[in-house]
C-alpha cells in the first residue's frame, strides 16, 4: 500500500522559533497534500490543501503568513510553523493523494508530528 | 506489517444492506480506539469511539477484540448518504501517544 512519511515524528521548541515539518510520499506521486491539525480529544481539522507546484489553499481562520506551505514536488510538502507559540502546540498530520484505478482520489495519511512548544 | 490494517474495499452494497468492516492492530500498547468517516476530499470526521464493552450509536455499532486485536464497524439498514471511506484509528501508548491511521475501507452504497 501506499506509504506516507513525516519527520519528525516530535518536536518540542522554544516560543518563537520556527518548526519546519516535511511530508514525503514514498512510492507514489502525490498530486495533492492535505495537511491537518488535531487537538486533544478532537477530530482531525483540515488546514489546508496543497497541490504541487501551486499556492496552497488555506481553510477558513487558518493564517497563511503563519503556517507556511511548499509543495515543491509530487513526493514532498513541507508546513513551517513560523514564530510558534504554546497555542500551536498540536498534533500535526499531512495526507498525500495517490490514484487508485478506477477509484476516485484516496488519501494516506502520514503518521503525524507532534508539536510542543515552551 | 503495518500497525494498523484496514481491508480496502471498496464494499459496494444496496440500500438497506448491513455491511461490516474489519480492522486489525498489531500493537498491544495500543491504548485508544476510534472510527473515523471520511467524505470524498474532505477531512476525516470522527465517527466513534471503540470500547471492549461495545458502542452503539442509532445503526452504527463498534467492537473492539483486545484478544484479538481487532476493531469491527457494523452498518445496518445502509443509506446512500452512509457512502465514505471509513478510518480505522489507533491510539498507542509507548512512552508517549501515537496516533495511527489506517487506510480506510471505501463504502459505496447504491440505490
Amino acid at each position: 500500500g501506499a506509504v506516507v512519511s513525516q519527520h519528525p515524528s516530535w518536536v518540542i521548541c522554544k516560543s518563537g522559533t520556527s518548526v519546519k515539518i516535511e511530508c514525503r510520499s514514498l512510492d507514489f506521486q502525490a498530486t495533492t497534500m492535505f495537511w491537518y491539525r488535531q487537538f486533544p480529544k478532537q477530530s482531525l481539522m483540515l488546514m489546508a490543501t496543497s497541490n504541487e507546484g501551486s499556492k496552497a489553499t488555506y481553510e477558513q481562520g487558518v493564517e497563511k503568513d503563519k503556517f507556511l506551505i511548499n509543495h515543491a514536488s509530487l513526493t514532498l510538502s513541507t508546513l513551517t510553523v513560523t514564530s510558534a507559540h504554546p497555542e500551536d502546540s498540536s498534533f500535526y498530520i499531512c495526507s498525500a493523494e495517490g490514484k487508485r484505478e478506477a477509484f476516485t482520489d484516496t488519501q494516506y495519511f502520514g503518521p503525524g508530528t507532534r508539536l510542543t512548544v515552551l | 506489517r503495518k500497525e494498523v490494517e484496514q481491508d480496502p474495499g471498496p464494499f459496494n452494497v444496496p440500500e438497506g444492506a448491513t455491511v461490516a468492516f474489519n480492522c486489525t492492530y498489531s500493537n498491544s500498547a495500543s491504548q485508544s480506539f476510534f472510527w473515523y468517516r471520511q467524505d470524498c476530499r474532505k477531512e476525516p470526521k470522527l465517527l466513534m469511539s471503540v470500547y471492549s464493552s461495545g458502542n452503539e450509536d442509532g445503526r452504527f455499532t463498534a467492537q473492539l477484540n483486545r484478544a484479538s486485536q481487532y476493531i469491527s464497524l457494523l452498518i445496518r439498514d445502509s443509506k446512500l448518504s452512509d457512502s465514505a471511506t471509513y478510518l480505522c484509528v489507533v491510539i498507542l501508548n509507548t512512552g508517549g501517544f501515537k496516533t495511527i491511521f489506517g487506510a480506510g475501507t471505501r463504502l459505496f452504497v447504491k440505490a
